[in-house]
């Protein structure tokens, strides 16, 4: 298995640019999350989804857009990418509600 | 809201020392506790979870304990070795979704 993968695994942007990231699992888990991870802040949730079809917001979703439209796929959407949103960003999957997640490999995303 | 303190931020130790880290959250109404490793510019592996009913959960070297009524976990770390140098980030699941520490970045010189 391969867990979970993400694509791209590096990035640049320019300011105002859209890009979609990309999570695939092969576990046939319901819950997915994305995160992004900054210096002196840790991980924080951007969105999540309990299964296909559904998604909800975590703690920081402003200037992003998720989808699940199938339950081994989570695209994590920047419409208009801004510098503050230089990081980088990691995907999880669990089976159960609040049960062990395990991480993507992450995308660094840069935006100039 | 809940709130995951580790304590050390940073922490430098000889080959062979057993050593703990610290990780403390300020809601003790979690479900569990989940430790975390990460290497540098790697994602995380999960180590151990620990639920809020166990006291302790052990994997090889590492043992996590568990107290929810004092808002404290911790990790155990025996017979320390370089390979085991990363960060170690714990993460509580609660009400909402993992909420992390920043974690305790690790050093083991050989």
């Amino acid at each position: 298995n391969a867990g979970v993968t993400q694509t791209p695994k590096f990035r640049v942007l320019k300011t105002g640019q859209s890009m979609t990231l990309l999570c695939a699992q092969d576990m046939n888990h319901e819950y997915m999350y994305w995160y992004r991870q900054d210096p002196g802040m840790g991980l924080r949730l951007i969105h999540y989804s309990v299964g296909e079809g559904t998604t909800a917001k975590g703690e920081v979703p402003d200037g992003y857009n998720v989808s699940r439209l199938k339950k081994q796929n989570f695209l994590l959407g920047l419409e208009s990418a801004a510098p503050s949103q230089t990081s980088v960003y990691f995907c999880a999957s669990s089976s159960q509600n609040r049960g062990e997640q395990y991480f993507g490999p992450g995308t660094r995303l840069t935006v100039t | 809201k809940q709130e995951v303190t580790q304590i050390p931020a940073a922490l430098s130790v000889p080959e062979g020392e057993n050593l703990v880290l610290n990780c403390s959250f300020t809601d003790s109404a979690i479900y569990n506790l989940q430790w975390f490793r990460q290497d540098p510019g790697k994602g995380l592996t999960s180590l151990l979870l620990i639920q809020s009913s166990q006291r302790e959960q052990t994997s090889g070297r590492l043992n996590a304990s568990l107290d929810k009524s004092s808002g404290r976990s911790t990790l155990y770390i025996a017979a320390s070795q370089p390979g085991d140098s990363a960060t170690y980030l714990c993460a509580v699941n609660g009400n909402t979704p993992l909420v992390f520490g920043k974690g305790t970045r690790l050093s083991v010189i050989a």
